[in-house]
């Protein structure tokens, strides 16, 4: 069936740092592909998606882009902050019927100050 | 603003009690979700729900049903809890083929 594999955490990073979460997927077909994040103590809100194969999907100084090649779509910020500590979620889902989302198993990320 | 609302944040119960957790979106979204969350393994999903009153299993149905007896509204039941359903619950709300909107989720403790 459908998978998703995200780089294992946790991730400790100093503000402004360069960011990079990896998330490859295995999927029949072509899937749409999401990153969400979950604050602390919240539930997970949607950072970005793309649909097809090189979109990017860019949304509060995140980006990421979808390659059909390599079955990947890694998340990037290139200066991070201390309000970005979060869990991030890699997901993929069918492109059609009710849109089941299935997901990786989240990295959380930590940023001193 | 989409709301996604659940009915508790924490819930603690006893091993065998029948457990309810309720959802209720005001979006008018046609499908609603149920998964559980446990650290390492991310989200799975439990149920889902395209219409009132039609469910279909997701990957790990065992131990959980639901009800969906009004558009707006997605009911969790735990026919009889144990401790290995000790978990965060999480629902979330969608239009056919768009994102979904996921509520604050219920951290439920089985004793």
């Amino acid at each position: 069936g459908d998978s998703v594999t995200q780089m294992e955490g946790p991730v400790t990073l100093s503000e402004e740092a360069f960011l990079t979460i990896n998330c490859t997927y295995t999927a029949t077909g072509y899937p749409s592909l999401f990153w969400y994040v979950q604050y602390p103590g919240e539930g997970l809100q949607l950072l970005l998606k793309a649909t097809k194969a090189d979109d990017k999907g860019s949304n509060k100084g995140f980006e990421a882009t979808y390659r059909k090649e390599t079955t990947s779509f890694h998340l990037e910020k290139g200066s991070v902050q201390v309000s970005d500590s979060a869990v991030y979620f890699c997901a993929l889902s069918d492109v059609g019927g009710a849109q089941k989302l299935v997901f990786g198993q989240g990295t959380r990320l930590t940023i001193n100050p | 603003d989409v709301k996604v609302t659940q009915s508790s944040r924490y819930l603690v119960k006893r091993t065998g009690e029948k457990v309810f957790l309720e959802c209720v979106q005001d979006m008018d979204h046609e499908n609603m979700f149920w998964y559980r969350q446990d650290p390492g393994l991310g989200l799975r999903l439990i149920y889902f729900s395209y219409d009132v009153k039609m469910k279909e299993k997701g990957d790990i149905p065992e131990g959980y049903s639901v009800s969906r007896e009004k558009k707006e509204r997605f009911s969790l039941i735990l026919e009889s809890a144990s401790t290995n359903q000790t978990s965060m619950y999480l629902c979330a709300s969608s239009f056919p083929g768009r994102e979904q909107f996921f509520g604050p989720g219920t951290r439920l403790t089985v004793l």
